[in-house]
């Protein structure tokens, strides 16, 4: 399967600590996004990062992507509460053809 | 103001039912798509259209059937409904103006969940 593979499958963490989200996938990419979902709604676009960059940052999110591992990270620093929700990631294989990894919840707790 | 809505959002049916869910977008996007997501929390993308035209069509069972009527609205057709389909179908769109690059955001709908009984 094409699909991405994220690691932990859930998380649970106190509001203040830092949240890391992995993922890893199989074919060659033209650039990896990461998703929120909250619980019974839609997904909502956080990060991209390209083939050709290694590290991104935007606001409380830091991604890393590592092409020749075939694998990314999302760091969430300084967790809070409203963070809980489900992360996924996304590989673009080309055409704006997006592949979704399997998820990680998150549980945020005050 | 909802950029990228979906009606119903809830849909319960019987098996061998045809039913249809809607999906319009008030972005001024040229691309939309349909994604199924499974009690897994799976999400796969079923089609695409750009400019009402079908770029992406994944192994999906004929029964299902996009039809686009212009480039803000992208409808789901569902024939002979089975206990399989059922799921929460996500409609998105995006610019589609980055070709190959797909560097376009893809914004999604609230999704429709389907139950079939």
């Amino acid at each position: 399967s094409q699909q991405g593979e994220e690691d932990p499958q859930a998380l649970s963490i106190q509001e203040g600590e830092n949240a890391t989200m992995n993922c890893s996938y199989k074919t060659s990419i033209n650039n990896l996004q990461w998703y929120r979902q909250n619980s019974g709604r839609g997904l909502v676009h956080l990060i991209l990062i390209r083939s050709n960059e290694r590290e991104k940052h935007s606001g409380r999110l830091r991604v890393t992507l590592d092409t020749s591992k075939k694998s990314s990270s999302l760091l969430i620093t300084a967790s809070r509460a409203a963070d809980t929700a489900s992360y996924f990631c996304a590989m673009n294989t080309g055409f704006q053809k997006l592949v979704f990894g399997t998820g990680t919840r998150l549980l945020v707790s005050p | 103001d909802t950029a990228v809505s979906q009606t119903p959002k809830y849909l319960v049916t019987q098996m061998g039912n045809d039913k249809s869910i809607k999906c319009e977008q008030n972005l001024g996007h040229d691309t939309m798509y349909w994604y199924k997501q499974d009690s897994k929390k799976f999400l796969k993308i079923m089609f695409s259209y750009n400019n009402k035209e079908l770029i992406i069509n994944e192994t999906v069972p004929n029964r299902f059937s996009p039809k686009s009527p212009d480039k803000a609205h992208l409808n789901l057709h569902i024939n002979s409904l089975e206990l399989g389909d059922s799921a929460v179908y996500f409609c998105a769109s995006s610019r589609g103006t980055s070709g190959s690059l797909g560097t376009d955001t893809q914004y999604f709908g609230p999704g429709t969940r389907l139950t079939v009984l």
